[in-house]
Order: C-alpha cells, then sequence, then structure tokens
C-alpha cells in the first residue's frame, strides 16, 4: 500500500492564481480530511469527507474548495491564492469502524503564495 | 468546543536524558481519544499512540510512556533515555465523539531538542 500521496510536494503561486492539490488513499478509508499547518502552530481542519459525494467545512475552509467523486480522491482546490494561505498542507485518511480510528497522514504539500 | 494546550514550546535536553512532554485537554465529551503524533526535521507525520477515555491505564512502548489522568485532563508523553532521533515536534490531539467526522483538535506542539 502508498499510504496517503499528496502532490505537489513544493509550488509557488502568485496571488490570485489558482490551483489544486491532489491528495490519493489507497486504503479503502471512508474520512478524509484536509489539514494546515502553520508555522509554531498545530494543524487546523480545513475540510473534511465521511464518504464520496459528502464533505463539509472544518475550523478554516474560508478561500478553499473540496470536492469526492470517489472513495480514494479528495483534492482541495485554492481559487484566488493569498499570501495568507502561503502553509504546509497535510491530507489525512482514517477509517470509521472498529477501534481503528487513526488518521493517517501524507507527506504535506508546502505552498508559498507570493 | 475542544481544546488541547501544550505549553512546552521548546524543550532542549542532553542525549540519555529523560524528558516528559505535556499535554492538557478540554473537551464536553465523556468518550474521548487522545493521540501523541511525532513530526520529525522531513515533515512527515506519524502516529505514535492513541489512548480511549475508559482506558486510564499507563502505556510503555520502549522508551516512551504515557501517562493519561483524566482527574487532570492530561495526557503527558515521557521518553527515557532520549536520542538524538528523538528530535522532533510532537504533537498531542482529541478525538470528541459528537459531531461526527472524527474529526482532531491538535495542540500547537512541542518541538524537542536532543542533543549530544
Amino acid at each position: 500500500n502508498a499510504g496517503v500521496t499528496q502532490t505537489p510536494k513544493f509550488r509557488i503561486l502568485k496571488i490570485g492564481q489558482s490551483m489544486t492539490l491532489q491528495c490519493a488513499q489507497d486504503m479503502n478509508h471512508n474520512y478524509m480530511y484536509w489539514y494546515r499547518q502553520d508555522p509554531g502552530m498545530g494543524l487546523k481542519l480545513i475540510y473534511y469527507s465521511v464518504g464520496a459525494g459528502i464533505t463539509d467545512k472544518g475550523e478554516v475552509p474560508n478561500g478553499y474548495n473540496v470536492s469526492r467523486s470517489t472513495t480514494e480522491d479528495f483534492p482541495l482546490r485554492l481559487e484566488l491564492a493569498a499570501p495568507s494561505q502561503t502553509s504546509v498542507y497535510f491530507c489525512a485518511s482514517s477509517h470509521n469502524r472498529g477501534r481503528d480510528y487513526e488518521q493517517y497522514f501524507g507527506p504535506g504539500t508546502r505552498l508559498t503564495v507570493t | 468546543a475542544q481544546k488541547v494546550t501544550q505549553a512546552q514550546t521548546e524543550i532542549s535536553v542532553v542525549e540519555k536524558e529523560d524528558v516528559t512532554l505535556d499535554c492538557v485537554y478540554e473537551t464536553r465529551d465523556t468518550t474521548y481519544y487522545l493521540f501523541w503524533y511525532k513530526q520529525p526535521p522531513s515533515g512527515e507525520l506519524v502516529f505514535l499512540i492513541r489512548r480511549n477515555s475508559f482506558d486510564e491505564q499507563n502505556e510503555i512502548s520502549g522508551r516512551y510512556s504515557w501517562n493519561f489522568q483524566k482527574s487532570t485532563s492530561s495526557f503527558n508523553f515521557t521518553i527515557t533515555a532520549s536520542q538524538v532521533v528523538d528530535s522532533a515536534v510532537y504533537f498531542c490531539a482529541l478525538r470528541g465523539v459528537t459531531g461526527g467526522g472524527n474529526k482532531l483538535t491538535f495542540g500547537t506542539g512541542t518541538q524537542l531538542k536532543v542533543e549530544l
């Protein structure tokens, strides 16, 4: 299993540009998440999904959009990039049954908006 | 609302010293789960342990041990005989059962530096 994969690893955007951060998992997990991590801070939840076709806002959703058309993929869209979106973005996934509630994280995408 | 506090921003120790990382949490849920994750300099997040609110037994795994005390809402993490490879940021996290989605609330992390 590859686990949770994210692309790209690094990206520099100009203000106002748009991009999609890709996330995929091959563990057949129902739940998927997007977090951002700012320097010296913990992770903040942007959006999450409990299954294909179902998404919901987390703590910091403004400026982002998501979709979940398949169990495996959960892309995060930035429509009009702003410097405040400079951060490291982590995708994660988890089961929702039994005791297997750990979230498994991807390697992260480091995004800089200038 | 849920909250996780890691008051220690940064800790520096010399190799072979023992070190304890503190974690204090707040939740109104009677059932909840606590986690520790490690983030080494390479940046990935590595799951270390999960503890549920019904299980206050302390856990030991090699040089790592965890002390869960509901009376003080704390879930502290101790590394015995620290090594340079333990240098990382350590995050404590909390998941309640209300609200759905298995959402985690993270603390701000403790940067541990282990020097020779």
